[in-house]
């Protein structure tokens, strides 16, 4: 089983839909979660990170983490076809040592 | 502006050859790593590095290897390629702490025939 689960999609959505894009883990040490976006032949870029659980907000983007639950949530408002790339979420210890564990990410399309 | 780039962007090489990929970073960052990318694998960590002179191990660094002699490069070196070793490769780097955004290169495209 893998640490960190995720959904490789595609999810196809119409412009303007609210997307949602989650990961479940199994290693409950897990502290800091990430969404990273990914476009086609490019690096990984990030788009926000929490630590433990809770929200965090940033424009159209909500992160969302249920430890108890060990499932992490990215919601789009509004969603793109700008928005239109794959999802990767990361999460890592809270050791001092900055070991990403990927989700094999999630591919988002979102239509005119 | 300080960037983060890997050379070269793409490279068939044959089994057996030894093959050098290049990552540079301009923004004095401590922290460099390398990845592999495949379906169905996500990004998997190979060998990281927080600092000139110190390289550790990731999850798959069998066959890889790594040396840093300064701050700015981190080359990763596979010592005689196999078709199991073709894959995207991504370099990235971060300054220091745990909470510090790891910023990635654009990649290296590598086939082993």
């Amino acid at each position: 089983q893998k640490e960190v689960e995720q959904d490789p999609g595609p999810l196809s959505v119409p412009e303007g839909a609210i997307v949602s894009l989650n990961c479940t883990y199994s290693n409950s040490a897990f502290q800091y979660f990430m969404w990273y976006r990914q476009y086609s032949r490019k690096g990984p870029e990030l788009l926000m990170y929490t630590y433990s659980s809770g929200n965090k907000e940033d424009g159209r983007f909500t992160a969302q983490v249920d430890k108890s639950s060990k499932y992490i949530s990215l919601f789009i408002r509004d969603s793109q076809p700008s928005d239109s790339a794959t999802y990767l979420c990361a999460m890592t210890l809270n050791t001092g040592f900055q070991k990403l564990v990927f989700g094999t990410g999630t591919r988002l399309l979102v239509s005119p | 502006d300080a960037e983060i780039t890997q050379s070269p962007r793409h490279k068939i090489t044959e089994t057996g050859r030894q093959v050098t990929l290049a990552c540079h970073q301009t923004w004095n960052h401590n922290n460099m790593f390398w990845y592999r990318q495949d379906l169905g694998h996500g990004l998997r960590l190979i060998h990281y590095s927080y600092g000139v002179q110190d390289t550790n191990k990731g999850e798959v660094s069998d066959g890889y290897s790594v040396s840093r002699s300064n701050t700015e490069d981190l080359p990763l070196t596979l010592e005689s390629a196999a078709s199991s070793q073709t894959s995207v490769y991504f370099c990235a780097s971060s300054l220091r702490d745990l909470t510090d955004t790891q910023y990635f290169g654009p990649g290296t495209r590598l086939t082993v025939l």
